[in-house]
C-alpha cells in the first residue's frame, strides 16, 4: 500500500481553470503538508495542516485553498489558474513535528 | 528567517570515487537536521537525519554530523555508486514547528 499518495500524477489544463489535487495518507499521521517544487527543483512549502486544522500558509495567493475534511486527506484546490503555477506540487506527511516527512509522488502540473 | 544552503550541482563524479555535498543552515533555535533525496520522477524519501549537535546520522554508506559550531551538515559517502544518481536535498526543522525547509538541492551523476 502507499503510504501517501495524490492524484493525479498529471494535470494538463489552460491559464484561467480551476483545478484540484487531492492527497490520502494511511499512516496514521497528525501533520499534512503541501510543498511546491519548480523547474529547478527548489521546494516551497505552501500550507501545513495539523488535526485537520490550517498550521502555516506560507504567503500562497488565495487562489490556492486548501482542504482537509480529515486527518488522513489534504486536498489543494486552485482557481485561475496561471502559467506560473506550473510546477511540482508534493503531499507529505509525518507523525509529529521533529520527525520526517513522508512525500507522495508528486502532481507536475503545465498550465498552457 | 531561517535557511539551508548547499552547494550548487550538478556534482559529476566516476563510480567509488569521495562524495562530499555541502550544507549550512541558520543556527537559530535548536533545528532539527535532514538529508533526503530524490530519485526522477519520484517524492523525497528520508536519506539520514540528526537531532543535536554532535549527532552523526548514516544510512546506506552516506554519513552527516551536526556540527553546532560550524553549522553545517555536509553529506560523505565514501564510495558512491551509479545508483546514487540523484538530487541531494538538506533541510532543517525547528523544534516544536511544522515547517521544514530545504535547501536547493544538488544532483549528483555517478558515471560507470
Amino acid at each position: 500500500d502507499t503510504a501517501v499518495s495524490q492524484t493525479p500524477k498529471y494535470l494538463v489544463t489552460q491559464m484561467g481553470n480551476d483545478k484540484s489535487i487531492k492527497c490520502e495518507q494511511n499512516l496514521g499521521h497528525d501533520t499534512m503538508y503541501w510543498y511546491k517544487q519548480d523547474s529547478k527543483k527548489f521546494l516551497k512549502i505552501m500550507f501545513s495542516y495539523n488535526n485537520k486544522e490550517l498550521i502555516i500558509n506560507e504567503t500562497v495567493p488565495n487562489r490556492f485553498s486548501p482542504k482537509s475534511p480529515d486527518k488522513a486527506h489534504l486536498n489543494l484546490h486552485i482557481n485561475s489558474l496561471e502559467l506560473g503555477d506550473s510546477a511540482v506540487y508534493f503531499c507529505a506527511s509525518s507523525q509529529a513535528t521533529n520527525e520526517k516527512l513522508f512525500f507522495g509522488s508528486g502532481t507536475q502540473l503545465s498550465v498552457l | 528567517g531561517d535557511s539551508v544552503t548547499q552547494m550548487e550541482g550538478p556534482v559529476t563524479l566516476s563510480e567509488e570515487a569521495f562524495l562530499t555535498i555541502n550544507c549550512t543552515y541558520t543556527a537559530t533555535g535548536y533545528p532539527s537536521l535532514f538529508w533526503y533525496v530524490q530519485y526522477p520522477g519520484e517524492g523525497l524519501q528520508l536519506l539520514l537525519k540528526a537531532t543535536k549537535a554532535d549527532d552523526k546520522g548514516s544510512n546506506k554508506g552516506f554519513e552527516a554530523t551536526y556540527r553546532k559550531e560550524t553549522t553545517s551538515f555536509h553529506l560523505e559517502k565514501g564510495s558512491v555508486q551509479v545508483s546514487d544518481s540523484a538530487v541531494y536535498f538538506c533541510a532543517r526543522q525547528n523544534t516544536g514547528g511544522f515547517k521544514t525547509i530545504f535547501g536547493a538541492g544538488t544532483r549528483l551523476f555517478v558515471k560507470a
